[in-house]
């Protein structure tokens, strides 16, 4: 099993640019979700799946889009990135409400 | 909102020593607690899962305890190596939002 593959690991923006995140997951699990990582503010959750074709907003959401279209993918857009989105981005999925999550390796984002 | 709070933020301990670090959550409505390590530059690998319904969890030197009505977690790392400096990550889990603390930024002096 690979687990939560995330692509690609490095990614420099300008702003203004669009780009997709790729999340894919091999174990069957429902739920999908991003995160991002900031310096002193933790992890953040953006937005969540709890599967196909059903998606819903995290905490920090604005500037992001997602679809669902498969169980296993779940890719995050950035429509126009801003030096604000500048973070590292985490895939994570889950199999049931009460299961663990496993967590992809991270994209680290840099807008410029 | 679920609010996570990790003490102390960072600390220093020579090899040989335990680790206790403490994680504390604010609602009690939670399915499970899960507690991650995080090397620099790297991605999170789960150490234990504790349910909400369990008090302790336990895997080699590693022993997490979930008190759920007063919001606390404690991690026990025994005899503590240099291979176990690294950020340690709570995060709590309900209602399809995983919640996690700043962390705990362990240095062991060999």
């Amino acid at each position: 099993n690979a687990g939560v593959t995330q692509t690609p690991k490095f990614q420099v923006l300008k702003t203004g640019q669009s780009m997709t995140l790729q999340c894919a997951q091999d174990m069957n699990h429902e739920y999908m979700s991003w995160y991002r990582q900031d310096p002193g503010m933790g992890l953040r959750l953006i937005h969540y799946s709890v599967g196909a074709g059903i998606t819903d907003q995290g905490e920090v959401p604005n500037g992001y889009n997602v679809s669902r279209s498969t169980t296993e993918d779940f890719p995050l857009r950035l429509l126009s990135a801003a030096p604000s989105q500048t973070s590292v981005y985490f895939c994570a999925s889950r199999q049931q409400g009460a299961d663990g999550y496993t967590f992809g390796s991270g994209t680290r984002l840099t807008v410029v | 909102k679920q609010e996570v709070t990790q003490i102390p933020a960072a600390l220093s301990v020579p090899e040989g020593e335990n680790l206790v670090l403490n994680c504390s959550f604010t609602d009690s409505a939670i399915y499970n607690l899960q507690w991650f390590r995080q090397d620099p530059g790297k991605g999170l690998t789960s150490l234990l899962l504790i349910q909400s319904s369990q008090r302790e969890q336990t895997s080699g030197r590693l022993n997490a305890s979930l008190d759920k009505s007063s919001g606390r977690s404690t991690l026990y790392i025994a005899a503590s190596q240099p291979g176990d400096s690294a950020t340690y990550l709570c995060a709590v889990n309900g209602n399809n939002r995983l919640a996690f603390g700043k962390g705990n930024q362990v240095v062991v002096i060999p």
